[in-house]
């Protein structure tokens, strides 16, 4: 079975500071991906990044990027640069890579963003 | 726009009543899933389907049934609801040909059930 664990509820960063959110994983599978969603107050799920168990090199999206440490099995998103518009609620999940492709979530963390 | 529609975005209801939620997936993909997000659970998958057919169950309760037709659209029927049942509902969809991390997420339909 797999398992995701965020252990940060919630988070205060003053805007255009970086911001690190936490994120473990537990899975007995060699192939899977790992991948943070971004939930807005309106509720829609925004897809962030993504990255391969077998990617040698840490993801990197505009601001967001992947710190991926496989052998502590944590996958942290960092946010550079931080801006109001970043408030909202980010999950953590994964999935395998063969067979069974539904995603495994963690409880989120809420990031709220200080002017 | 991910391109995955779900409908209604807002439903409520009574306790006891049934109601069915629908998405269409993005065009030209096969696989949609079902998730649920809900206070007492957070998210978690409900089940799959993949070209109609039945691919993978999670915890879906047994009042709750899905199925997919043909033009790849699908419905989530929820029956007997309970004051639990409130939660967001999440449609997302894949192709089978796309990267891994391609699974794109509707913009959900909020069920509150009084």
């Amino acid at each position: 079975a797999q398992k995701i664990t965020q252990t940060q509820p919630g988070m205060f960063v003053q805007e255009k500071e970086a911001v690190t959110l936490d994120c473990t994983y537990d899975t007995s599978d060699q192939s899977y991906g790992l991948f943070w969603y971004k939930q807005p107050s309106s509720g829609e799920m925004i897809f962030l990044i993504y990255q391969g168990s077998y990617d040698e090199q840490n993801a990197t999206e505009g601001r967001y990027s992947l710190n991926f440490q496989k052998a502590r099995k944590s996958a942290n998103l960092v946010i550079s640069a931080s801006q109001l518009g970043d408030s909202a609620m980010y999950f953590c999940a994964m999935r395998n890579n063969f067979g069974n492709e539904k995603l495994t979530f963690g409880t989120g963390t809420r990031l709220t963003i200080i002017p | 726009d991910s391109g995955v529609t779900q409908t209604p975005k807002h439903l409520i209801t009574a306790t006891g009543q049934r109601v069915t939620l629908r998405c269409s997936p993005r065009s030209g993909d096969l696989s949609v899933y079902w998730y649920q997000q809900s206070l007492d659970q957070g998210l978690q998958f409900l089940i799959q389907y993949y070209n109609g057919e039945e691919r993978a169950k999670g915890n879906i309760l047994e009042r709750f049934s899905a199925q997919q037709f043909p033009d790849l659209h699908s419905e989530l029927n929820l029956s007997s609801l309970e004051l639990g049942d409130s939660a967001l509902y999440f449609c997302a969809s894949s192709s089978a040909s796309a990267k891994l991390e391609e699974q794109y997420f509707g913009p959900g339909t909020r069920l509150t059930v009084t």
